[in-house]
């Protein structure tokens, strides 16, 4: 599958805990994007890499939030001291460089429940 | 007020009907258009990007008014493997990474 991953699937913690999710995106493509959905919503935009610089953060990316691209390929996101107000699905896209309009492709989310 | 607005539905319409769907947007510096599709509890799939001049593909023609900024998709002879949520999604402009998503319009193709 040629796609773009994410591990773990389903995430259910206890509220204070940290949690960390991973994606990785369609080899060839060098950006790589964060959102959050919640029921009933569209997804709302946290964060946007270009290889491993991360060029742009949402003020919904509060400090407890932390996301990383090392070495260009995968990326981790990490959130501190969860909370309940945290439980969403967590979404990766990634799209190449070269594309004229910007199309994003996603993966399948990793869902989090915070208890 | 929101980036995207879109009429949430539920729009409930029998197999083989016509149906339409609009969305708003306030930044008149995006540049970049699209609907995805979304399955219950899945991650959103790209449908079709939607260019100035307009563009069909299959059963589906988007459109883009850039005076009005408004955008709309047209579904022809609806199948029951059309039901979704369909999002309607603009970029914020000069900034090149951020994609706004409406909430999305909920449509049930009924036999």
């Amino acid at each position: 599958d040629t796609g773009v991953s994410q591990n773990p699937r389903h995430k259910i913690t206890k509220r204070g805990q940290n949690v960390t999710f991973r994606c990785d995106p369609i080899s060839e493509h060098n950006r790589l994007y964060w959102y959050r959905q919640t029921l009933g919503q569209g997804p709302e935009f946290l964060t946007y890499f270009q290889n491993e610089a991360q060029l742009e953060k949402s003020r919904l990316l509060s400090d407890r939030f932390s996301a990383e691209r090392p070495k260009g390929s995968f990326s981790t996101l990490e959130i501190q001291r969860t909370e309940q107000g945290d439980s969403a699905m967590y979404l990766c896209a990634s799209s190449p460089e070269r594309g004229a309009y910007n199309e994003q492709f996603f993966g399948p989310g990793t869902r989090l429940t915070v208890l | 007020r929101k980036e995207v607005e879109q009429d949430p539905g539920p729009f409930n319409v029998p197999e083989g009907a016509t149906v339409a769907f609009n969305c708003t947007y306030s930044n008149s510096a995006s540049q970049s258009f699209f609907w995805y599709r979304q399955d219950c509890r899945k991650e959103p799939k790209l449908l079709m990007s939607v260019y100035s001049s307009g563009n069909e593909d299959g059963r589906f023609t988007a459109q883009l008014n850039r005076a009005s900024q408004y955008i709309s998709l047209l579904i022809r002879d609806s199948k029951l493997s059309d039901s979704a949520t369909y999002l309607c999604v603009v970029n914020a402009g000069s900034t090149l990474g951020r994609l706004y998503f409406g909430r999305g319009t909920q449509l049930t193709v009924w036999p």
